[in-house]
């Protein structure tokens, strides 16, 4: 079974320029998750589409990040304009079903974003 | 607020030592929580999970946890660890649809 994929796997660009994230995730999994870690910290929930529906984006910054869904399969995760704060790894996750807090999320390998 | 907390943020150890890592949650009510782990090099995976049921987990490669729910704790085990568990090693609760993460703790095996 493939895994969840994630493009590209780096990315440096400088600040206030904008960036755009790609994710396809596990065949037939309902959820996607997008994750922000910054360095020493754990993953931090940016948005959960459950389908082509978001589900939860509480603590997407709205003002400059930008995400979708549109068929219900694969997502991007867009930053325009880019901060400094902003550099991090980048987690896509795919759950099966609801999304419901006791399900297992797979993860893919993550971009891994720097900002200048 | 929901929250869930690593107390070790590095620990070293020698192949054969066992191994326990701390986890405490805050939340009310019914939990789900989690143990995950990064290889270097390599994407999370999970370890094992608790939501119900006995309350010693039990996971792969030999890892194990015990929700004790009176300490809010969810700790991580293995009797005998080994290079290979040279990883890092997340928490994560939840109550609803969201998953929190505790900041992680990098574990070094020496050989």
């Amino acid at each position: 079974e493939a895994g969840v994929a994630q493009s590209p796997r780096y990315k440096i660009i400088e600040k206030r320029q904008s960036v755009a994230f790609w994710c396809n995730p596990i065949s037939g999994h309902a959820t996607l998750y997008w994750y922000q870690q910054i360095l020493g910290q754990g993953p931090k929930l940016l948005i959960q589409f459950q389908n082509n529906g978001v589900v939860d984006d509480s603590q997407l910054p709205k003002d400059r990040f930008s995400a979708e869904r549109l068929k219900g399969v694969d997502s991007t995760l867009k930053i325009q304009p880019a901060k400094l704060e902003d550099s991090a790894v980048y987690l896509c996750a795919s759950s099966l079903d609801l999304g419901g807090s006791g399900e297992t999320q797979y993860f893919g390998p993550g971009t891994r974003l720097l900002v200048l | 607020a929901q929250s869930v907390s690593q107390h070790n943020h590095h620990v070293i150890l020698s192949e054969a030592a066992s191994l326990e890592l701390g986890c405490n949650y805050s939340y009310g009510g019914t939990v789900n929580l989690f143990w995950y782990v990064q290889y270097p090099g390599q994407h999370l995976q999970l370890l094992l999970k608790y939501f119900s049921g006995d309350p010693l987990v039990k996971g792969i490669k030999g890892f194990e946890a015990e929700f004790i729910k009176s300490k809010f704790s969810f700790n991580l085990r293995k009797p005998s660890v080994q290079w290979s568990d040279t990883a890092e090693y997340f928490c994560a609760g939840g109550a609803t649809n969201k998953l929190i993460f505790g900041t992680g703790t990098l574990l070094a095996v020496q050989p």
